[in-house]
């Protein structure tokens, strides 16, 4: 059984950092692309950032380039996300999401971590 | 870019259709049949529901089904159950710039 496990999450004051960790089971992490999504409290979904299967391509959306990286453990099936300068408005559940290899869609999704950025 | 455009709720009897739009632009929904769809029960994480426009995965329900005319794809749950309850989200790759772009959401209440 696909398992993905965040944690990491927690209270942060606005320009603070904070690393969320996904830890994956039940398949072969080291040939997924891995994605991280969030959603604040009450909203929608958005997509913040993916990893290749090796980590050697990365990508970010706009809001968060230049202040979150994603990286990977592959010998530790762990998905990781570094948060820097965290602002109130990161503020959200943050998933760790599988993306099949040539797919475009998110097929296993984890139960989330909470990010609160708040003074 | 902004988010996909989505009704904000839909409801139906049990045993009814109903239907979700999701519109974008030839930027996202118009070029790319890569548009997939999400069920989210409230504290819970989203599902994945239908995948490339029209496929389903393995173990969803064959009383959903996908669709897209041009810019716009849309979600049809037929025979309307009371655990088809949730929030609906659309999604579709946007290109190697935008990457993805998620729908705004449609709450579906069962009356």
């Amino acid at each position: 059984e696909v398992q993905l496990v965040e944690s990491g999450g927690g209270l942060v004051q606005p320009g603070g950092s904070l690393r969320l960790s996904c830890a994956a089971s039940g398949f072969t992490f080291s040939t997924y692309w891995m994605h991280w999504v969030r959603q604040a409290p009450g909203k929608g979904l958005v997509w913040v950032s993916r990893s290749n299967s090796d980590g050697s391509i990365t990508s970010y959306a706009d809001s968060v380039k230049g202040r979150f990286t994603i990286s990977r453990d592959n010998a530790k099936n762990t998905l990781y996300l570094q948060m820097n300068s965290l602002r109130v408005e990161d503020t959200a559940v943050y998933y760790c999401v599988r993306v099949n290899t040539g797919a475009y869609h998110f097929d296993h999704w984890g139960q989330g971590t909470l990010v609160t950025v708040s003074s | 870019q902004s988010a996909l455009t989505q009704p904000a709720s839909v409801s139906g009897s049990p045993g009814q259709s109903i239907t979700i739009s999701c519109t974008g632009t030839s930027s996202d929904v118009g070029t790319y049949n890569l548009v997939s769809w999400y069920q989210q029960q409230p504290g819970k994480a989203p599902k994945l529901m239908i995948y490339e426009v029209s496929k389903r995965p393995s173990g969803v329900s064959d009383r959903f089904s996908g669709s897209k005319s041009g810019n716009t794809a849309s979600l049809t749950i037929s025979g309307l159950q009371t655990d088809d309850e949730a929030a609906y989200y659309c999604c579709s790759y946007a290109g190697s710039s935008t990457f993805y772009l998620f729908g705004t959401g449609t709450k579906v209440t069962v009356l």
